[in-house]
């Protein structure tokens, strides 16, 4: 079955861009009308949305964090991977990528197990 | 502050039936799906629910979903106690001129 794994370091100094990976296994990234996205929770909070990649490379981002994200894809590798620019401690928090539907609406079906990412020097 | 609002916590007997309500407004709810997900503790979320009330493979009939207007509910009927966890609802919100997908600030569930 389609599997998610987190990858990237779990401590990021302030001012810096903290760079994630998420590695599919089981299953071709590539494939149809899923929304490669990521995800993230801060400490003992709820939920946050950051963005989507679809595999042709087309980009969708949370308004409120819009100028420091990219996420981009590498089917080869099948994976796809969140770059955050200019991070602050309000950053840091648990970072899930996620399998994302959206026909007819948004949900998330498949999740990593999440990989915390403090912000600190 | 989230967009979708929950309750912070509920709680009931095993065996007991609950119920978690998720607030919105015509932008959210009001006019797209709701979504339901399960976190156990130390876990990553699991979807519960999606569509108002379609369960996926393998999700048993005791979690159940509706939505009426700007309002959804997840109801867990029969409770175990492995069902203590933390429970978000989300969908999408137009509100802003380009949309997000946004989720409530989640609930959470005590089996007593």
């Amino acid at each position: 079955q389609v599997q998610l794994q987190e990858s990237g370091p779990g401590l990021v100094k302030p001012s810096q861009t903290l760079s994630l990976t998420c590695t599919v296994s089981g299953g071709s990234i590539s494939s149809g009308g899923y929304y490669w996205s990521w995800i993230r929770q801060h400490p003992g909070k709820g939920l946050e949305w950051i963005g989507y990649i679809y595999y042709s490379g087309s980009t969708y981002y949370n308004p409120s964090l819009k100028s420091r994200v990219t996420i981009s894809v590498d089917t080869s590798k099948n994976q796809f991977s969140l770059k955050l620019s200019s991070v602050t401690a309000a950053d840091t928090a648990v970072y899930y990528c996620a399998r994302g539907r959206a026909s007819p609406d948004w949900y998330f079906d498949l999740w990593g197990r999440g990989t915390l990412v403090t912000v600190s020097s | 502050q989230s967009v979708l609002t929950q309750p912070p916590s509920v709680s009931a007997a095993p065996g007991q039936k609950v119920t978690i309500s998720c607030s919105g407004s015509s932008s959210n709810i009001g006019n797209n799906y709701v979504s339901w997900y399960q976190q156990l503790p130390g876990t990553a979320p699991k979807l519960l629910i999606y569509e108002n009330n379609k369960r996926p493979s393998g999700i048993p009939d005791r979690f159940s979903g509706s939505k009426s207007g700007t309002s959804a509910t997840l109801g867990i009927t029969g409770l175990q106690t492995g069902d203590e966890a933390d429970y978000y609802c989300g969908t999408w919100d137009s509100s802003l001129s380009a949309g997000d997908v946004v989720f409530g600030g989640g609930t959470k569930l005590t089996v007593l």
